[in-house]
């Protein structure tokens, strides 16, 4: 059965500060990976998303994402926060063509100014 | 970009009634539809796979007689938690996906408190 783990539950940082989140999968097969962003009171927002081809990614607000198969990682990367990007931050997995989507428990970033 | 409604955004209920959840694609068609469930401080798990037109997929472990999902149209998928529970209180999300782009399009959920 396939599974995606985030390392970090709870991330603090100040503005300016560059922010990794670790995402980690279980899967042998080909899959289509997320990274989703809850906003408090909001609801989930796609940032980027992996599918074939270049795996370096780029998505909204600055962030970017690197598919490195061997290692069945897909971490989220932003050189420089702003306290704007205080959310949730949720990786997840898509191995079927239905679209359903398996979840990480999700990082809860705080951004400090 | 793709809009999904859900309504009521909260409902609180007593322990035995029912609720209906609605949730609506507002300018896109979606044959598919999906619904998840958000525990506090935890990650979406998904409950049930709604079709148009046909029953609904429900993830193992989730009950199909107490959590009832309709279809009904192309742009509507209904939840129906029968018989609430306090353990049933949660966070219900739905997502639908839009048009070519392959992207999931999230509500923006229903707290469902039961007393």
């Amino acid at each position: 059965a396939q599974s995606v783990s985030q390392h970090n539950h709870h991330v603090i940082l100040s503005e300016a500060a560059s922010l990794e989140l670790g995402c980690n999968y279980s899967y042998g097969g080909t899959v289509n990976l997320f990274w989703y962003v809850q906003y408090p009171g909001q609801h989930l927002q796609l940032l980027l998303k992996y599918f074939s081809g270049d795996p370096l990614v780029k998505g909204i607000k600055g962030f970017e994402a690197e598919f490195i198969k061997s290692k069945f990682s897909f971490n989220l990367r932003k050189p420089s926060v702003q306290w704007s990007d205080t959310a949730e931050y949720f990786c997840a997995l898509r191995t079927d063509s239905w679209g359903k989507l398996q979840f990480g428990a999700g990082t809860q970033v705080v951004v400090t100014p | 970009g793709a809009v999904v409604s859900q309504h009521p955004s909260r409902v609180i209920c007593k322990s035995g009634t029912s609720v209906k959840i609605e949730c609506r694609s507002l300018d896109f068609q979606a044959t598919t539809m999906f619904w998840y469930r958000q525990f506090p401080k935890q990650s979406l798990m998904l409950m049930a796979t709604s079709n148009e037109g046909s029953k609904a997929t429900y993830e193992q472990g989730v009950e199909k007689d107490k959590f009832l999902i309709n279809h009904a149209s192309l742009t509507l998928s209904t939840l129906t938690v029968t018989s609430a529970h306090p353990e049933d209180s949660s966070f219900y999300i739905c997502s639908a996906p839009g048009g070519f782009t392959d992207t999931q399009y999230f509500g923006p959920g229903t707290r469902l408190t039961v007393l």
